[in-house]
């Protein structure tokens, strides 16, 4: 089936740093989103993708849908605590009967300390 | 209602007995589905719902797991004979459609936990 290698598995950084972090997939998506996971809470979408080679900002944050549509990434600029939480990279494909669902990386935990 | 609503929040079982989960989606969202997240675990689909049909329930761990739909809206996760190794969090969303502009919203999950 399909899956999703996301990296690096945790971070742990100082406020004001930049993070990065990507996922990359056996198979092609047509749809990448990044999501957001705060303890005892569901995720939280951050940004959505729909297109290969879109760059798209939400703020401090920036993703892109990788080219060949395998792969994208996620940014956060000068980080603040707040952004402390659990980051999980999720990838929707075209077609049969998965064409719904959204196949998810395994999260990065980050850590920001002040 | 505002967002995808799960009850009930956290749910205390012995080994053996039946458990059912309830998840009310987004007014207006059609499609639906069930995730499982196992401690520090990233998502693990179980089943999504469009409609009242299920077109994809593969993944689904066992024949204990049921789930239905009723009337395009309430959706009710059921585990018979539940073990210790169904505990977890088992999350809720919709979405307006599964068309690829249709992104997944969360309830904050039933948080199972089997003694």
């Amino acid at each position: 089936g399909q899956q999703l290698n996301q990296s690096p598995q945790s971070m742990f950084i100082q406020e004001g740093e930049d993070v990065s972090m990507n996922c990359t997939s056996s198979s092609i998506f047509n749809t990448w989103l990044w999501y957001k996971q705060d303890p005892g809470e569901g995720p939280v979408l951050l940004i959505a993708l729909y297109k290969a080679g879109e760059l798209t900002s939400n703020g401090r944050l920036t993703a892109q849908f990788g080219i060949t549509r395998k792969d994208s990434f996620l940014n956060i600029s000068a980080s603040i605590p707040s952004d402390v939480g659990i980051y999980f990279c999720a990838g929707r494909s075209r077609g049969g009967t998965s064409y719904g669902k959204l196949t998810f990386g395994q999260g990065t935990i980050l850590t920001v300390h002040p | 209602g505002a967002g995808v609503s799960q009850s009930p929040s956290n749910k205390v079982t012995e080994k053996g007995k039946d458990v059912e989960l309830r998840c009310d989606p987004i007014s207006g969202h059609t499609a639906l589905y069930w995730y499982r997240q196992s401690l520090g675990q990233g998502l693990e689909f179980l089943i999504y719902f469009q409609g009242n049909s299920a077109p994809d329930k593969s993944g689904l761990p066992s024949d204990r797991f049921s789930a239905e739909r009723t009337g395009g809206s309430v959706s009710t996760l059921t585990i018979q004979r539940t073990q210790q190794e169904d505990s977890a969090v088992y999350l809720c969303a919709s979405s307006l459609g599964t068309a690829g502009r249709s992104p997944l919203h969360f309830g904050n999950g039933t948080r199972l936990t089997v003694t």
